[in-house]
Parts: structure tokens; sequence; C-alpha cells
């Protein structure tokens, strides 16, 4: 089955400053890339997503990458906001029952200090 | 659009008891979604349901954990009898069919601690 891992586990950076979050897959199948962000005591959010036909995705500050010929993929946030300190995480579907089921990384603690 | 919700919010019993947990997914998706969080194992996928009918259910640990949807609105997991291994954070999540890759909405959770 798809296992994916994240690194850095945890990430510090001075508000301003880019954070990027790497992610590896071993599926090659594997077709969707979603990413979310959960906040304390909040569930994951859907922050930004790409598909296997595509090698990025920007939208406003935040852009992800995809190299499927190496099976990685990155989140790229710029100008960081004290807003932006969460979890993130990556994730990468595995088909199942007719379903893309997700497989999570572990997940990337980020801290935006002012 | 009240998104996914989850109850209790919070919930602590002793090892041995019984433990439901609830979810009333977002109105209209028609998948439903049972994960468990944990600081060693992160993000579990413990079983899903489409359309009421449970689809795979490959990574509920034990025959101690249940779930059931006798309902388009209601999801329950049961853990019977509760373990302190048990302890972690559970979501629900829901999403719409139509596009295969369509986004999970999760719930804020339910933070079990056994005792």
């Amino acid at each position: 089955g798809e296992n994916v891992e994240q690194h850095p586990s945890t990430l510090s950076v001075q508000e301003g400053d880019s954070a990027v979050i790497k992610c590896t897959y071993s599926d090659s199948a594997s077709n969707y890339f979603p990413w979310y962000k959960q906040e304390l005591g909040k569930g994951p959010q859907l922050i930004i997503d790409i598909r296997s036909n595509v090698g990025e995705k920007k939208d406003q500050r935040i852009a992800v990458t995809l190299n499927k010929t190496a099976k990685h993929f990155s989140l790229h946030i710029t100008e960081t906001q004290p807003e932006d300190s969460a979890v993130y995480f990556c994730a990468a579907s595995s088909l199942s029952g007719g379903y893309n089921k997700l497989i999570f990384g572990a997940g990337t603690r980020l801290a935006v200090h002012p | 659009d009240a998104g996914v919700i989850q109850s209790p919010r919070h919930e602590v019993t002793e090892m041995g008891q019984e433990v439901t947990l609830r979810c009333k997914p977002i109105s209209g998706h028609d998948y439903l979604f049972w994960y468990r969080q944990t600081m060693m194992r992160g993000l579990e996928l413990l079983i899903y349901f489409n359309n009421n009918v449970p689809i795979d259910d490959s990574g509920m640990p034990e025959d101690r954990f249940s779930a059931k949807m006798p309902n388009a609105s209601f999801s329950t997991l049961k853990i019977q009898p509760s373990e302190p291994r048990d302890s972690a954070v559970y979501f629900c999540a829901s999403t719409l069919s139509g596009a295969r890759n369509s986004p999970l909405h999760f719930g804020n959770g339910t933070r079990l601690t056994v005792t």
C-alpha cells in the first residue's frame, strides 16, 4: 500500500520568511496530493491540492510542486505570517473500493515568530 | 453550512467502559470517514462508509471497535471495552462523490482519554 513520508517534523521561521515542507510517496499509481492545515483544537482543513497531470499550483502565498518521476511533492509558503503557525499534513491518494483513500504524512509543526 | 459535527468534544472514561462517539456529516455528503490521530501513529483511517454502507474497515484496530451509520446524517464509533491505548483524538470527515478526488471536510474531533 501507499506510504507517505514528510519532512521536517518541526519548522521554525521568522515572520516574512518562506517555509518549505517536503513529502515523498511510494505508490506510483497515486494521482492526487492534497495538503491540510490543522490548528489547535480543530480538524484538518484542506488548503491546496494538486493532481498528477500538473507540476505546480499556486494560490496566493501558497504553492505546491509535484515531481512524479521522483515521487515527491512540496508545499511552499511565502511571506509567512504568525497565523500560518499550525500543523501541516501532506497526503497521497490510493484507490480503494472506488474512492481514492487518503494516506497522510506524519505532519509538520510550523511556528512563525513575529 | 454547519460543517461536520462531532460529539462529545472531550470524553474521559475508565478502562473497561463502553465509549460511543458521534458524528453528523455535512448534509448531502455521501462518504463518511472515521480517523484516529495520535502522536505516535499520526492520522489513521479506521473505516469509511459510502451511502451508509461500510466499504473499508481494514483500519479498525480490533473487534473492540465498531462503527455504524444508520442513516445519511448520523454515524457512531463505539469502543467496548475501552483501554488506555485507545486514548487519541478521533475525527469524522465527510465528502461528496462525483469527483473521485473530492476534498475531505473534517469535524473538530473528540479527544478520548481512557484512564
